[in-house]
């Protein structure tokens, strides 16, 4: 079975332009969850997908959104970039969010200049 | 709010030295517990895993042991190889009513030398 991609791997972005980011979970798995990974602050949790709808939401601004599509594939977007907004993000697929383990991808390396 | 407490690295070791990692965990309810590995360049892969009070959770060689009475759950391996060197990562999973979310430790870095 397929593990979880993320496209792009590698991104270079300059601050105020809007970024996407998409994800594709493993094949069954309906919840989607996307964390940010930055030196200064670790792995922080962004929000969960679940049925084409956020069941959970971090603590990031209104600039991060996401959604999901009825096929369990994901998308964030990042509005007006910021400099501090360069991370790995990573998303994670599981089969229902209730507590089962949560498969990473590999991740998209955002550069904002 | 849930939190979890890693070790600061990094830990350096000669190969087939012990490893322990240590880390300790704040939350309501009954969390699931985990242990992801980083390598370079990559991102989680989850190593093992624990979703109730004594369970042992094993995998690769790698052992960690919920204990509910010290809120730990320390990874061990018996002998560490060259390619075990990665960044390690506890987290906790505590449902919510509202979904799941990871609650990640700071992480530990590990390098094994030959």
């Amino acid at each position: 079975k397929a593990g979880v991609t993320q496209t792009p791997r590698y991104l270079i972005k300059t601050r105020g332009q809007q970024v996407t980011l998409s994800c594709s979970p493993i094949s069954g798995h309906r919840s989607v969850s996307w964390y940010q990974q930055t030196p200064g602050q670790g792995l922080q949790f962004l929000f969960e997908y679940f049925s084409e709808t956020q069941r959970n939401k971090g603590n990031f601004p209104g600039r991060f959104s996401g959604r999901q599509f009825s096929n369990s594939r994901s998308e964030m977007n990042v509005s007006t970039l910021e400099l501090g907004d360069s991370a790995l993000y990573l998303c994670a697929s599981s089969l229902d969010g209730n507590g089962d383990t949560q498969y990473f991808g590999p991740g998209t390396r955002l550069t904002v200049l | 709010g849930n939190s979890v407490t890693q070790m600061e690295g990094p830990v350096t070791l000669s190969e087939e030295a012990f490893l322990t990692i240590n880390c300790t965990y704040t939350a309501t309810g009954y969390p699931s517990l985990f242990w992801y590995v980083q390598y370079p360049g990559e991102g989680l892969q989850l190593l093992l895993k624990a979703t109730k009070a004594d369970d042992k959770g094993s995998n690769k060689g790698f052992e960690a042991t919920y204990r509910k009475e010290t809120t730990s759950f320390h990874l061990e391996k018996g002998s560490v190889q060259v390619s075990d060197s990665a960044v390690y990562f506890c987290a906790l999973s505590a449902l919510k009513s509202s979904g799941d979310k990871l609650t990640f430790g700071t992480g530990t870095r590990l390098a094994v030398r030959p």
